[in-house]
C-alpha cells in the first residue's frame, strides 16, 4: 500500500548510543516532517524538509539531526541519546508545504535507559 | 504563547449516543485548523481542514466546525469503530511549518 514507512517500529537505546530513523514515503510528497507524541503533550515537530536539499529546524531540535536523502527518504539521527528522548517518533509528509493533509507513518517507539 | 487545548481529555459515549469534541485555541493569525483520528499504536490520519469562523465539513458521522476561539468535532450516532483519540491542531503565524498540536481527547463508544 502506498504511504508512509518507518523502519524500526520498536527500539531500545542506552544512554549515550547512536541511532537513525527511517523513513520513506511513495507519493511522490515534496514536504516531510518529524515528529514525537508524548504522552498529554501532543505532536512537536522536531524537523522537516520542505522540498528535496532543504531541512529547517521544527520547535524540539535539540539532539537530533536530519538527512533528506532524496525525494522519498527523510532520517532522523540521534548522536548521544538521553533518557529525554523516550518517545514514539512519526514521520509525516505532505504533497507541499503548507498542504495540511499529513500522511503519517506508524510510528517509532523509542526507549532510552 | 500560542495554545491549543481540547476538551475532554476522555468521553466515553453509548453507541448512538452522539456528542461534541472541543478545541479551543489562543494563536497569532490563525491560518487554518485540523482534524485527525488516531488509533492505537497508528500514526494521526488526517479529516479535515476548516480556514475560516462559520466553515463546516462533514464526512460520515463526524462534523467539524469552526469560530474564531474553537471548533467543535460533532459525533452523531457513534459506532464502536468510531473509537480514537482525536487531534486537533492549528497553523498560526506566517510560517507555514508552525502547526501547534492538542494533546487529543479519547474517545470510546459502548456496544
Amino acid at each position: 500500500n502506498a504511504g508512509v514507512t518507518q523502519t524500526p517500529k520498536f527500539q531500545v537505546l542506552k544512554t549515550g548510543q547512536s541511532m537513525t530513523l527511517q523513513c520513506a514515503q511513495d507519493m511522490n510528497h515534496n514536504s516531510m516532517y518529524w515528529y514525537r507524541q508524548d504522552p498529554g503533550m501532543g505532536l512537536r515537530l522536531i524537523y522537516y524538509s520542505a522540498s528535496e536539499g532543504t531541512t529547517d529546524k521544527g520547535e524540539v531540535p535539540n539532539g537530533y539531526n536530519v538527512s533528506r536523502l532524496n525525494k522519498r527518504e527523510f532520517s532522523l539521527r540521534l548522536e548521544s541519546a538521553a533518557p529525554s528522548q523516550t518517545s514514539v517518533y512519526f514521520c509525516a509528509s505532505s504533497v507541499r508545504q503548507g498542504d495540511y493533509g499529513y500522511t503519517f507513518g506508524s510510528g517509532t517507539r523509542l526507549t532510552v535507559v | 504563547e500560542d495554545q491549543v487545548t481540547q476538551s475532554p481529555e476522555a468521553l466515553r459515549l453509548q453507541e448512538g449516543e452522539s456528542s461534541s469534541l472541543n478545541c479551543s485555541y489562543t494563536v497569532s493569525g490563525l491560518r487554518g485548523l485540523f482534524w485527525y483520528r488516531q488509533d492505537p499504536g497508528k500514526g494521526p490520519e488526517f479529516l479535515f481542514t476548516l480556514y475560516s469562523a462559520g466553515e463546516e465539513k462533514e464526512k460520515e458521522r463526524l462534523k467539524a466546525t469552526l469560530t474564531k476561539k474553537e471548533s467543535f468535532l460533532h459525533i452523531t450516532a457513534p459506532k464502536p469503530e468510531d473509537s480514537a483519540t482525536y487531534l486537533c491542531a492549528v497553523q498560526a503565524g506566517s510560517s507555514a511549518s508552525k502547526i501547534i498540536f492538542g494533546s487529543g481527547t479519547r474517545l470510546s463508544i459502548r456496544p
